[in-house]
């Protein structure tokens, strides 16, 4: 079946560095895309969504680009702060479907 | 608003038992989700309902699992008979509606012994 995965299981990134995480989608009816933050013993929380006619979208110190021609999304943190640390989850919906949420990342923020 | 409601946050029970896990979500919100997590699955969708009637309930995992949501603020997911595959952390998220961003609860951490 159609679904979405992550590039790294694990990114690991130095204080006040950006930070890039990726995610590729299958499901080309995707017309809706979010990110979400999981911190440890939280349940996740929205960072930013974008729509399919859309491919940037800034929000405060994070980017979202979606790049429909091969299915990948990506998110930017600017200035990594120790309170990045979490786990990232994208999440695709298709038109009419379900959302269809990634392995997740795992963001490790260094001092 | 104090967001998601959850309950209990955390629960041991005995393989056989029968459990309760409990949601009450964003006044206001039309939609309602319920998922598990695990290491090894993910976050998996288990039914949503769209106002207080369940609309796909395709990730439930098997007929020990139901849901009800008999009004638009009060949600139940029941396993009985539990199994220690059953231990999970387990979300329930609302929305506006049925698409767009959802809020997640705290979650209950179930595990079953």
């Amino acid at each position: 079946g159609e679904s979405v995965g992550l590039h790294l299981p694990t990114l690991s990134v130095q204080e006040g560095d950006n930070s890039i995480i990726n995610c590729a989608y299958s499901n080309s009816a995707s017309d809706y895309f979010i990110w979400y933050k999981q911190e440890s013993g939280k349940g996740p929380q929205f960072i930013i969504d974008i729509r399919s006619n859309m491919d940037k979208r800034q929000g405060q110190r994070v980017t979202v680009l979606l790049n429909k021609t091969v299915k990948h999304l990506s998110l930017q943190i600017a200035a990594t702060q120790p309170g990045d640390s979490a786990v990232y989850f994208c999440a695709d919906h298709p038109a009419g479907g379900k959302l269809q949420f990634g392995a997740g990342t795992q963001v490790v923020v260094t001092p | 608003d104090a967001g998601v409601i959850q309950s209990p946050r955390h629960e041991v029970t005995e393989m056989g038992q029968e459990v309760t896990l409990r949601c009450k979500p964003i006044s206001g919100h039309n939609s309602l989700f319920w998922y598990r997590q695990t290491m090894m699955r993910g976050l998996e969708l288990l039914i949503y309902f769209n106002n207080n009637v369940p609309i796909d309930d395709s990730g439930m995992p098997e007929d020990r699992f139901s849901a009800k949501m008999p009004n638009a603020s009060f949600s139940t997911l029941k396993i009985q008979p539990s199994e220690p595959r059953d231990s999970a952390v387990y979300f329930c998220a609302s929305s506006l509606t049925g698409a767009g961003e959802q809020y997640f609860g705290p979650g209950t951490r179930l595990t079953v012994t």
